[in-house]
């Protein structure tokens, strides 16, 4: 079974709206970490955020923030006022095993969804 | 504060040939990884350190690919002999501790074996 799955090849948008980009994760460990990443053209990836099975509080940073459902075993990235500049490759990735010895360092990651943000 | 550094950021090579692919971490970090993006199979994990020691190298393909890690701001990747199939771009990556530390990556080198 995939790891990480993300159903979303492609999506568009219109520059200032709202975006929800799905991500869910198979892992029977109780403690992991749920990461995105962008890829934009260039090629380089870069962290957006982070979002620990044990916190409480969705993560958010500036116009990201995470949609966490631990029960259904989501992570959705949820981009704000979208913006040209966010056009680019998005990566959902999970760090199974944090905490334990040895454990938490493989990061696994999806397929990524495509984003269009048009005029 | 500089990030992971790369190079050469892209290598066109004929098969056969061999093929070394330089990354220098961030400073302080002491995981360092390598991954490998193609169409076909996405983002692979091929091998990390910790502490420049090799801990997990299930994902390196096969034999043709070895890493090194002589110091804490230096690692290798090499191929060899390189064939039209590792046509990649190959990421490292560096964090500072495992678990919930993010991994920076590279810039990447986008490898083209002809």
């Amino acid at each position: 079974a995939q790891k990480i799955t993300q159903t979303q090849p492609g999506m568009f948008v219109q520059e200032k709206e709202a975006v929800t980009l799905d991500c869910t994760y198979d892992t029977s460990d109780q403690s992991y970490g749920l990461f995105w990443y962008k890829q934009p053209s260039s090629g380089e990836m870069i962290f957006l955020i982070y979002q620990g099975s044990y916190d409480e509080q969705n993560a958010t940073e500036g116009r990201y923030s995470l949609n966490f459902q631990k029960a259904r075993k989501s992570a959705n990235l949820v981009i704000s006022a979208s913006q040209l500049g966010d056009s680019a490759m998005y990566f959902c990735a999970m760090r199974e095993g944090i905490g334990l010895t040895g454990g938490g360092n493989k990061l696994t990651f999806g397929t990524g969804t495509q984003l269009k943000v048009e005029l | 504060d500089a990030g992971v550094i790369q190079s050469p950021r892209h290598e066109v090579t004929e098969m056969g040939q061999e093929v070394t692919l330089r990354c220098k971490p961030i400073s302080g970090h002491d995981y360092l990884f390598w991954y490998r993006q193609t169409m076909m199979r996405g983002l692979e994990l091929l091998i990390y350190f910790n502490n420049n020691v090799p801990i997990d190298d299930s994902g390196m393909p096969e034999d043709r690919f070895s890493a090194k890690m002589p110091n804490a701001s230096f690692s290798t990747l090499k191929i060899q002999p390189s064939e039209p199939r590792d046509s990649a771009v190959y990421f490292c990556a560096s964090s500072r501790g495992q678990g919930a530390e993010t991994q920076y990556f590279g810039p990447g080198t986008r490898l083209l074996v002809l």
